[in-house]
């Protein structure tokens, strides 16, 4: 079975310093999509970046950076120059292959939430 | 605009009513799916359906339907409604396939009494 672990509930971050949130994950897929969601207060859920398993090199967005390291199982976002409009929940999820059964599902880690603070 | 629309946003019920939260996607998507999300335990997928008229459950079907008549609707139906069912619930869309982001509606709020 997967199943994404993200081992801190909260964070905390000053305005402009660089943040990473962890992600582990466990599964025995070959192919397999790391994806980070942003979560405010306000409720929506927010597409950040994607990281394929067969991705050779490292997703980039912007200010998000996925730094994937495939032999650890892990998927950590980093946040360089955190604003104040970052403070938010953070989850990282994982969505299985189409032809590896499991109905291409995304399955998600609890989360972590980030206050950047002035 | 392309988005994932959910009726209602917020829904105050008593047990045992039974209530529709419509979802509906304008993405021409094939993939949709039902979330639930609850403090702690982050989002948990109720159902899917990988196109119109194939739906399966997800990690906790339990109390729920669904039906998929067609492509752009995936609405949620729960017969008899209970407190524990009291949560944020997410309909999601998307292309088939690893590298496909879902896109999210914006969040049921449902209240169970």
């Amino acid at each position: 079975a997967q199943k994404i672990t993200q081992t801190q509930p909260g964070m905390f971050v000053q305005e402009k310093e660089a943040v990473t949130l962890d992600c582990t994950y466990d599964t025995s897929d070959p192919s397999y999509g790391l994806f980070w969601y942003k979560q405010p207060s306000s409720g929506e859920m927010i597409f950040l970046i994607y990281q394929g398993s067969y991705d050779q090199q490292n997703a980039t967005e912007g200010r998000y950076s996925l730094n994937f390291q495939k032999a650890r199982k892990s998927a950590n976002l980093v946040i360089s120059a955190s604003q104040l409009g970052d403070s938010a929940m953070y989850f990282c999820a994982m969505r299985r292959d189409l032809f590896t059964g499991g109905g291409n599902k995304l399955t998600f880690g609890t989360g972590t939430q980030l206050k950047v603070e002035l | 605009e392309a988005q994932v629309t959910q009726n209602p946003r917020y829904l105050i019920t008593v047990t045992g009513k039974k209530l529709t939260v419509t979802c509906s996607q304008n993405m021409n998507h094939e993939y949709m799916s039902w979330y639930r999300q609850d403090p702690g335990l982050g989002l948990r997928q109720i159902y899917y359906s990988m196109n119109v008229e194939v739906t399966d459950k997800g990690d906790v079907p339990e109390g729920y339907k669904v039906s998929r008549k067609e492509k752009r609707n995936f609405p949620l139906i729960l017969e008899s409604p209970s407190p524990n069912q009291t949560s944020l619930y997410f309909c999601a869309s998307s292309f088939s396939g690893t590298n496909n982001e879902q896109f999210f509606g914006p969040g049921t709020r449902l209240t169970v009494l």
